[in-house]
């Protein structure tokens, strides 16, 4: 089962735009990570964000964490066409003792030229 | 390139065989991941070794297994394959894997179709 919903479940916009996508999640965590990936391809580590901390920069990549909301979003600047792809995060169980990661369902991003 | 290798990247068979998908880990990563992801159950972790030992399982069926060689390499074992078992098949692999703060590099995945 998963854990995290992902919100929207598609979007489409132009280069150039932002795309801003959120993912809610069930329960407590040690960290939440972003993952890309382009079509049937495999998975491609964005970024990991621990959840004390409330917000990362990576170059045009930007994502917060309010553990008290149980949410976390992914925001793209100046997104490109080579940005198209479908962004999944994926949450660490807190006291497991192992990384089992839990993937969201997943936004599909389409940024046209 | 994330490292990580993954045989074969398509494979398509019958229902009620048997196959074996393999996964090479990073240089120097001591634990594999195995995760299948379908249309209807999304992005799911089977099972996860860390240096030839189980350390954790998911959502995998009796009917799959897998093991972890001396050379750190993998395999996922699918038998008597149903046609619910049509997905494309990811290992990861990590340095340690028990640290929170380890990112898994997955490989391209084996495509699985079961007519």
């Amino acid at each position: 089962s998963q854990q995290g919903e992902e919100d929207p479940q598609a979007l489409s916009i132009q280069e150039g735009e932002n795309a801003t996508m959120n993912c809610s999640y069930k329960t407590s965590i040690n960290n939440l990570q972003w993952y890309r990936q382009n079509s049937g391809r495999g998975l491609v580590h964005l970024i990991l964000i621990r959840s004390n901390e409330r917000e990362k920069h990576s170059g045009r990549l930007r994502v917060t964490l309010d553990t008290s909301k149980k949410s976390s979003s992914l925001l793209i600047t100046a997104s490109r066409a080579a940005d198209t792809a479908s962004y999944f995060c994926a949450t660490d169980a807190m006291n497991t003792g192992f990384q089992k990661l839990v993937f969201g369902t997943g936004t599909r991003l389409l940024v046209s030229p | 390139d994330s490292g990580v290798t993954q045989t074969p990247k398509h494979l398509i068979t019958a229902t009620g065989q048997r196959v074996t998908l393999r996964c090479s880990p990073r240089s120097g990563d001591l634990s594999v991941y195995w995760y299948q992801q379908s249309l209807d159950q999304g992005l799911q972790f089977l099972i996860q070794y860390y240096n030839g030992e189980e350390r954790a399982k998911g959502n995998i069926l009796e009917r799959f297994s897998a093991q972890q060689f001396p050379d750190l390499h993998s395999e996922l074992n699918l038998s008597s394959l149903e046609l619910g078992d049509s997905a494309l098949y990811f290992c990861a692999s990590s340095v340690r894997g028990g640290d929170p703060t380890d990112t898994q590099y997955f490989g391209p995945g084996t495509r699985l179709t079961v007519l």
